[in-house]
């Protein structure tokens, strides 16, 4: 099976400016995530989606980040505007369902805020 | 607080010698565990799970964990390593009252020839 896709794979801004990451879950894989990692440091769960619905943004900066899952399928994580503690390796994730189902991560996006 | 520790930041392990990765949890209800490695600039892999039954769980590349409910612990073990076992490796533990995927801060395992 296709893996989880995700673009750019990394990405340079400068503060303040804005950035969008894209991804494309395996089909069929109801949940969908988002994951901040700082090096050294394990994931953090930003957002978690059901099917198109939202189940967790408890640790979304709302006043920065957006996330959206159109349809159900893929997905976008926006950063509006970025600070420089935005860099970080942002991970999507899907799994088919919420339960004892493994995540499968694709690549993942490097950002860099300069 | 639910959490996971992983209490070492890095293990060494001559090549052909078994290693082990540890991993304790703190969730509430009966806990899902989970391994996850990552190589250099990819995203998270899973290696296996734990979810009841048998406490030794076999997965991925060789790797086992075992789960000791008293001491709250899933540690990741493999008979002999191999320098391409050299990677971060990540526990989580996903609470099966709530469904909240905690995950630990990952250890370095370095694996030398």
């Amino acid at each position: 099976e296709a893996g989880v896709a995700q673009s750019p794979r990394y990405k340079i801004i400068e503060k303040r400016q804005s950035v969008a990451f894209w991804c494309n879950p395996i089909s069929g894989h109801a949940t969908l995530y988002w994951y901040q990692q700082i090096l050294g440091q394990g994931p953090k769960l930003l957002i978690q989606f059901q099917n198109n619905g939202v189940v967790d943004d408890s640790q979304l900066p709302k006043d920065r980040f957006s996330a959206e899952r159109l349809k159900g399928v893929d997905s976008t994580l926006k950063i509006q505007p970025a600070k420089l503690e935005d860099s970080a390796v942002y991970l999507c994730a899907s799994s088919l369902d919420t339960g004892d189902s493994p995540l499968h991560f694709g690549n993942g996006t490097r950002l860099t805020v300069t | 607080a639910q959490s996971v520790a992983q209490p070492e930041d890095q293990v060494n392990v001559a090549e052909g010698n078994p290693l082990t990765v540890k991993c304790t949890y703190s969730v509430s209800g009966n806990p899902y565990l989970f391994w996850y490695v990552q190589y250099p600039n990819r995203g998270l892999q899973f290696l296996l799970k734990y979810i009841t039954g048998d406490n030794l769980v076999k997965g991925s590349y060789g790797f086992e964990a075992e789960f000791n409910k008293s001491q709250t612990s899933f540690h990741l073990k493999k008979p002999s390593a191999l320098v391409s076992d050299s990677a971060l490796y990540f526990c989580a533990a996903l609470s099966s009252s709530n469904y909240q995927l905690i995950w630990g801060a990952g250890t370095k395992l370095i694996i030398k020839p």
